[in-house]
This record gives structure tokens, C-alpha cells and sequence, in this order.
């Protein structure tokens, strides 16, 4: 079965600090990659997309892949404590997503 | 957003019985899915539909049923054989292909919460 693994948390960072969330998927087929953030009791947003090796930045927020790797990895830099969520990577061949990582940022 | 929405926000099942959770969507897309979401763990895919009159089973279909009679309706029946049904319940749909952008970008409903008596 494909699978989409993510680094197991709960990860905590202090306030300003960079938050590193990793995610590794086993279809080397794979060409979409996303990163959603979900807020406990809602529904997951969409925060970041990649479909080429390197890096992809957005505001405070840089995605990584690494296709030969078969890892996709999430950057929050100068994180806040509105940051503080659950992390979810998903991968686009047949929508599979990673179990999450539960981020907190701490003032 | 998708132009999702689900309902009811919240859902009682009792034992033996049989439960629908609906989602309806209003932007024409094709692609539509249910998920499962467990406390403190991941989206697990139920079923999905690229088109209607057809769909295919996902990772956990095991107690779930589901229709595409119509382009903006998507229900999941949790059925009785569903023996742990409750979990956070998510319906999506993705964009068509208009360019690298949009490929299989998710858009989600506020989700039903299923319980059982």
C-alpha cells in the first residue's frame, strides 16, 4: 500500500523560532504535494503546494521536495503561536495524506 | 473554498442502525471524497468519485456505502456493519485540471462529527 509517513510529534518551538515538519511517501511516482494546516475542530486549508524539486516559499512558509529522496518537508520561519496546529502532508496520486503533526509554538 | 457543504454538524447513531452523512457542492467539480479522521491522527480515505455513477473504494471502505447519482451529491451511509464509527467525517472535492495550480487541490466541508448512543 502507498503510504505517506510524517514525523511524529507533537513537536513544540518558542515563539520566533523555525518549525521543521517532515513528510516521506513511498510512490516514487508521485508529482503533487501538499501541506494543509487544520485548526482542532476544523476542516483541514490548504497552506502550501510543490510539484518540483527545490524550494517553494510563501511568507513565512517554504516547502522543500526532494523526489530522489522521496521526501517533502514544511518550513515556518519566525513562527507565531497562531501557528500552533495540526500539520498535514498529502500526496496527489491517489490523495493519501500523513497521520499529521501536532505543532504548538509556545510565547 | 469548494463550495462544500455538509451536513448535519453533528450525528447520533444508535447501535444496528444505519446513518447518512450528506455533501452537496455547488462549483461543478468532478472529483469528490470522504474521509475519516480520528482523534489526534490523519485523514483516511473512504471512498472517492471521478465521475458520476462511479466510484471506488478507498483504504477503509469496510461499513460504508456511497452514491454519485448526481455531479453536486456525494452521501456516505455508515452502515451497521460499521462496528467503530466514531470519528470526525470529511467530504472534499478537487479542482479540475486548469493548470499545474490546480492539480487535485482539496477543498473541504466543516465536517460531521458521528457518535454512538
Amino acid at each position: 500500500q502507498k503510504e505517506v509517513e510524517q514525523n511524529s510529534g507533537p513537536l513544540s518551538v518558542p515563539e520566533g523560532a523555525i518549525a521543521s515538519l517532515n513528510c516521506t511517501y513511498s510512490d516514487r511516482g508521485s508529482q503533487s504535494f501538499f501541506w494543509y494546516r487544520q485548526y482542532s475542530g476544523k476542516s483541514p486549508e490548504l497552506i502550501m503546494s510543490i510539484y518540483s524539486n527545490g524550494d517553494k516559499e510563501d511568507g513565512r512558509f517554504t516547502a522543500q521536495l526532494n523526489k530522489a529522496s522521496q521526501y517533502v518537508s514544511l518550513l515556518i520561519r519566525d513562527s507565531q503561536p497562531s501557528d500552533s496546529a495540526t500539520y498535514l502532508c498529502a500526496v496527489n496520486n491517489d490523495m493519501r495524506f500523513g497521520a499529521g503533526t501536532r505543532l504548538t509554538v509556545k510565547p | 473554498d469548494g463550495g462544500i457543504t455538509q451536513s448535519p454538524k453533528y450525528l447520533f447513531r444508535k447501535e444496528g442502525q444505519n446513518v447518512t452523512l450528506s455533501c452537496e457542492q455547488n462549483l461543478n467539480h468532478d472529483a469528490m471524497y470522504w474521509y475519516r479522521q480520528d482523534p489526534g491522527q490523519g485523514l483516511r480515505l473512504i471512498y472517492y468519485s471521478q465521475i458520476v455513477n462511479d466510484f471506488q473504494k478507498g483504504d477503509i471502505a469496510e461499513g460504508y456505502s456511497v452514491s454519485r447519482e448526481k455531479k453536486e451529491s456525494f452521501p456516505l451511509t455508515v452502515t451497521s456493519a460499521q462496528k467503530n464509527p466514531t470519528a470526525f467525517y470529511l467530504c472534499a472535492n478537487s479542482a479540475p485540471g486548469q493548470g499545474i495550480a490546480w492539480r487535485e487541490k482539496l477543498f473541504f466541508g466543516s465536517g460531521t462529527q458521528l457518535s454512538v448512543l
